[in-house]
């Protein structure tokens, strides 16, 4: 596709259920990231994969997020046991290699009840 | 202390006005992101620059490394260019930092 590409645009799930968003990244992007945008809040960091480097997860809040990428291309970042502080927009961006511009996908809004 | 500060947080203009929006850091950076989100959300990369001066139409970024400061202009505002501008560093890590933002509304 021409972007970055998110699914679900939308998810509204209960506290302590786990949900899956997906990153499709744009073709050949080597590099992908994860960030969260909480209500009212800036970006944060949540994990960055370059390559098939060993990602840099520095940014999880916690053990419940997780996440992977297959074949060099898609993503899925995971978060187990769902709270409500988790309700946020997750971003996911992509770059065709370290110092080059990041494209950012539409977001995927998460809402924990 | 923020790494990124940005000000002003919030900023409302006339149409036809010239924007400055500022950017100062605390850290040592290899480049600096200026980022627009709309009120959809989508984030589009204006520039990302390491040094010197960057336009593209009626933008304008401006890096000063030693003072750790940037700035982003805004040449004959429109009503469509209502949105928040974000500032982001990239460290040596390869990870951006980003300011808070700062939200943007130009009246017709």
């Amino acid at each position: 596709g021409a972007g970055v590409s998110q699914s679900p645009s939308n998810k509204v799930t209960e506290k302590g259920k786990d949900v899956e968003l997906r990153c499709d990244p744009i073709s050949g992007h080597t590099a992908l990231y994860w960030y969260r945008q909480s209500l009212g809040q800036g970006l944060e960091f949540l994990i960055y994969f370059q390559g098939n480097s060993a990602p840099d997860k520095s940014g999880l809040p916690s053990d419940r997020f997780s996440a992977e990428r297959t074949g060099g291309s898609v993503s899925t970042l995971t978060i187990q046991r769902t709270q409500q502080e988790d309700s946020a927009v997750y971003l996911c961006a992509s770059m065709r290699g370290p110092q080059e511009t990041q494209y950012f996908g539409p977001g995927t809004r998460l809402l924990v009840l | 202390k923020n790494e990124v500060e940005q000000s002003p947080q919030n900023l409302t203009a006339q149409e036809g006005e010239f924007i400055t929006i500022n950017c100062s850091y605390s850290v040592g950076i290899s480049a600096l992101h200026w980022l627009q989100q709309h009120p959809g959300g989508g984030i589009v990369s204006l520039f990302m620059l390491s040094s010197g001066k960057k336009k593209h139409g009626r933008l304008i970024a401006t890096i000063n490394i030693q003072e750790k400061h940037s700035s982003l202009h805004i040449t004959a505002s429109h009503p469509r260019d209502s949105a928040v501008y974000i500032c982001a560093v990239l460290r040596g890590n390869e990870k951006l930092t980003f300011g808070t933002g700062t939200r943007l509304t130009i009246i017709p």
